[in-house]
């Protein structure tokens, strides 16, 4: 159990286009999901924080009107990654935390690797 | 936000070798979790550490949390080839995981 899917694993999309990117729980309720991105060698930094039902937690620095995130069930976030430039190509990474776990462990997705040309 | 800082960031051990990676906090947290990463795959939970002073253990894996709750650390007894991989630290505060550490890659030399 405690399976997090995200589609697509890869996108290659042009600049200036919008890019959206899914995270589900297979098997479990998430009503808090969290968005990643991870740099080659370096670690994941938390982009936001998405909630179901409400509106997503940013993290300083991350722009809310360029990564959309919408969290309409408890087993679906997305990400939309709007008017990508080749400075936002990167490894976007979702998880999931089991509704009613508190602060408990995190199911990771496999990644989406973004390319922007 | 919180800042933990993960040390080392590079460790290459002879098989059978033993490995520590720790993080270390300015603040207390309320919590940390671990994770490991094997290349190319995605972060996988190894344990939380909630309580001041904990210690646990999964076979050679042992994880404490220290007194302050500022500090944490992760031993590997008799390494592995199997043990490869990054591992990250994931500090808490409040109902919050905010900030993993920019993580230990381990190699293993057979």
């Amino acid at each position: 159990g405690a399976v997090v899917s995200q589609h697509p694993s890869w996108v290659i999309c042009k600049s200036g286009t919008s890019v959206k990117i899914e995270c589900r729980s297979l098997d479990f309720q998430a009503t808090t999901m969290f968005w990643y991105r991870q740099f080659p060698k370096q670690s994941l930094m938390l982009m936001a924080t998405s909630n179901e039902g409400s509106k997503a937690t940013y993290e300083q620095g991350v722009e809310k009107d360029k990564f959309l995130i919408n969290h309409a069930s408890l087993t679906l976030s997305t990400l939309t990654v709007t008017s990508a430039h080749p400075e936002d190509s990167s490894f976007y990474i979702c998880s999931a935390r089991r509704t009613g776990q508190g602060v408990g462990e995190q199911f990771f997705g496999p990644g989406t690797r973004l390319t922007v040309l | 936000g919180q800042q933990v800082m993960q040390i080392p960031q590079y460790q290459h051990v002879q098989e059978g070798e033993d490995f520590t990676t720790y993080c270390n906090s300015s603040t207390t947290l309320s919590n940390i979790q671990w994770y490991k990463q094997r290349p190319g795959g995605h972060p996988v939970f190894l344990i939380q550490l909630v309580k001041s002073g904990e210690v646990k253990k999964q076979k050679r894996l042992t994880f404490q949390f220290g007194e302050a709750k500022k500090n944490s650390s992760l031993h590997i007894t008799a390494t592995q080839t199997t043990d490869v991989g990054t591992y990250f630290c994931l500090s808490g505060a409040g109902s919050y995981q905010l900030t993993f550490g920019k993580g230990t890659k381990l190699s293993v030399i057979p």
